[in-house]
């Protein structure tokens, strides 16, 4: 099962970058990561996924160093409705069987400050 | 398109009791999944499915049921409701590259 290591919070103010990194020792080579953010009292959204390298889209981005083990999602200038709990799931998006290997764990609650 | 949704929203019941949370999507996913989110935690999976008529056991099975009769539905049984299934429960549904979409949530609350 190949568990994830996130910080469990972090702070943040309007306009800044944030960088949460997730450890992932124990990738396996198929796996890919797969961000998701949950507000409260609602289910988690989908926000990036990637192989290796950078990934960007229009919310955020996806850096994966060569050897996996990691990977920082990048939220360019939060603002207060970024507020939220950032899951980092890691899983083979090739075999529907991953399903039953995905970990939520507790996220990092990520809080914006004005 | 409505995607995900749960019914009921909300939901008590009496310890022992049985009941069903209803879950479709329309998004025509192979895979759906069922979680459980208490307070302050992270979310962590009963039941999934990777097609209909396939299911199998995720980190948190016991006392509760799913079945997958059409690809649309995935409703989850509680067997004999008792105070530790008080909880949140999400319902999602994926597509085939990993990305999952989850419903709005049944706030369940067994006394």
């Amino acid at each position: 099962l190949a568990k994830t290591t996130q910080p469990i919070s972090m702070d943040s103010y309007e306009g800044q970058e944030v960088n949460i990194t997730c450890s992932h020792n124990n990738i396996a080579t198929n796996d890919y990561i797969t961000w998701y953010q949950q507000f409260p009292s609602q289910g988690p959204r989908f926000i990036i996924q990637g192989y290796k390298t950078k990934v960007t889209n229009e919310v955020a981005s996806l850096f994966i160093p060569a050897d996996r083990k990691s990977s920082t999602l990048s939220l360019p200038r939060v603002s207060l409705s970024d507020t939220a709990v950032y899951y980092c799931l890691v899983g083979d998006k090739n075999r529907g069987s991953t399903l039953g290997r995905l970990y939520f764990g507790r996220g990092t609650q990520l809080t914006v400050w004005p | 398109n409505a995607g995900v949704t749960q019914t009921p929203k909300f939901q008590v019941l009496k310890t022992g009791q049985s009941m069903t949370l209803q879950c479709a999507q329309d998004m025509n996913h192979e895979y759906m999944s069922w979680y459980r989110q208490d307070p302050g935690m992270g979310l962590r999976l009963i039941h999934y499915s990777v097609g209909a008529g396939i299911t199998d056991q995720g980190e948190v099975p016991n006392g509760y049921n799913v079945s997958r009769s059409t690809t649309e539905d995935f409703p989850l049984r509680l067997l004999s409701a008792a105070p530790s299934q008080t909880s949140v429960y999400f319902c999602a549904s994926s597509t085939q590259t990993g990305e999952q979409y989850f419903g709005p949530g049944t706030r369940l609350t067994v006394t």
